[in-house]
């Protein structure tokens, strides 16, 4: 069965500073790869996705993810995090079935 | 363009009683998911529809757990009779593509 696997339980950072959130599946097909985010209080909503060409994705509020085939990694980063960053971030994927399967998530916690 | 709204959004029940959730996904997507967080664990798939028919039901935890989609349209799932170990929220999504869109969960707490 496949499964995912987020490095970070919970991150605890100052504005300003870098982020990265590992992720890393087991799965030997082509998959899709997204990241989501649920800030306190609201719905899980996509910050980006991967399906296919360019590994290095956009998505919004200046995040990005790098696909990395050799690995099974699909990382998160931010260069520079704010307070309004302060969320649970999950990594995602599915073997093109629809069925997303979930990490366990990781709390990030900004301070101002 | 409404979004993917589910009802209600907390309950809570004793041990042995029925309890249905209702999710009621973005007009227009034949997709509709349920999926379930318990506390401290990861968001683990349920089943998924394709308009009213059951797609894949392979994460369901048992047969205490029912879900329907009358027409094709909002889906309810009923866990009958509930246990402790139901607890926890209770989210739907549901998508045209590959692309899920998630309703607010409904936080479900058995005592």
């Amino acid at each position: 069965a496949q499964s995912v696997s987020q490095h970070n339980h919970h991150v605890i950072l100052s504005e300003a500073a870098s982020l990265e959130l590992g992720c890393n599946y087991s799965y030997g097909g082509t998959v899709n790869l997204f990241w989501y985010v649920q800030y306190p209080g609201q719905h899980l909503q996509l910050l980006l996705k991967y399906f296919s060409g360019d590994p290095l994705v956009k998505g919004i509020k200046g995040f990005e993810a790098e696909f990395i085939k050799s690995k099974f990694s699909f990382n998160l980063r931010k260069p520079s995090v704010q307070w309004s960053d302060t969320a649970e971030y999950f990594c995602a994927v599915n073997p093109r079935d629809y069925k997303l399967s979930f990490g366990a998530g990781t709390t990030v916690t900004v301070r101002a | 363009e409404a979004g993917v709204t589910q009802f209600p959004s907390h309950s809570v029940i004793e041990k042995g009683q029925t309890v249905t959730l209702r999710c009621d996904p973005i007009s227009g997507h034949d997709n509709l998911y349920w999926y379930r967080r318990v506390m401290g664990k990861e968001i683990k798939f349920l089943l998924h529809f394709v308009k009213e028919s059951k797609q894949d039901e392979s994460g369901m935890p048992n047969n205490r757990f029912l879900a329907e989609r009358t027409g094709g349209t909002y889906s309810t799932l009923k866990v009958q009779p509930a246990e402790l170990e139901d607890s926890g929220v209770y989210f739907c999504a549901s998508s045209q593509g590959f692309k899920q869109f998630f309703g607010p969960g409904t936080r479900l707490t058995v005592l």
